[in-house]
């Protein structure tokens, strides 16, 4: 069965960095590309962008620019986000999420557990 | 501020039925991608409910269903029983964002 795990919690002050992993199983890696989204406590979610595992070409939110590198490893089968300059608003449980169908326009079928990162001095 | 709009909460008996309303814009609901719903138990991932509009994955028993049109998305549950009680989310594509848009999220109460 498809499987998404996630690294554990982080805490982080703020202007660190913070490296999430998500380590995917079940699947051929290189036939879905992944999706970081994160939820804020209480919120909603919000899309961080996109990682193409073949080549490991990716797009991101305009939000995060300059800030986020996602990255994958295909001997792992591991993808990775990284997230900058760290602030106490990217507060968050982030998660990777293999989507339906490739692509940008899609849903999300298997999602990891979430892994929460806290940024507090 | 989330781009997709719902109600913060709902509410039913058992065995009634509730919707839940998600309204979007010209730039996602309204230029005709598809709307998708999650529900979210507590601490938990959200579970794909309904994708492309009203398609149910498998195992999720037929008391959910959706429907889509103009700017806007429902999502109905019957028969509501005490498992429901969860955070229900929408979703579809946007083109200013040039990605993924959700709603904020409703909360279903099972009085």
């Amino acid at each position: 069965q498809v499987q998404l795990v996630q690294s554990g919690a982080e805490v982080k002050k703020p202007g660190a960095s913070v490296k999430v992993s998500c380590k995917a199983s079940g699947y051929t890696f290189t036939t879905y590309n992944i999706h970081w989204l994160r939820q804020a406590p209480g919120q909603g979610f919000q899309w961080m962008g996109i990682i193409d595992p073949r080549g490991g070409d990716t797009r991101h939110a305009q939000k995060f620019q300059g800030r986020v590198t996602m990255t994958s490893d295909s001997s792992t089968n591991t993808v990775y986000m990284e997230l900058s300059s760290l602030k106490s608003d990217d507060t968050a449980v982030y998660y990777c999420a293999r989507p339906g169908v490739w692509g940008l326009i899609t849903y999300f079928d298997h999602w990891g557990q979430g892994t929460l990162v806290t940024v507090s001095s | 501020q989330s781009v997709l709009t719902q109600p913060p909460s709902v509410s039913g008996a058992p065995g009634q039925r509730v919707t839940i309303s998600c309204s979007g814009s010209s730039s996602n609901i309204g230029a005709g991608y598809d709307v998708h719903w999650y529900q979210q138990l507590p601490g938990t991932a959200p579970k794909l409910l309904i994708y492309g509009n009203s398609n149910r994955p498998s195992g999720v028993p037929d008391r959910f269903s959706a429907s889509k049109s103009g700017t806007s998305a429902s999502l109905a549950i019957t028969g509501l029983q005490a498992e429901d009680e969860a955070d229900f989310f929408c979703q579809s594509y946007d083109s200013r964002l040039s990605g993924s848009a959700f709603g904020g999220g409703t909360k279903v109460t099972v009085l």
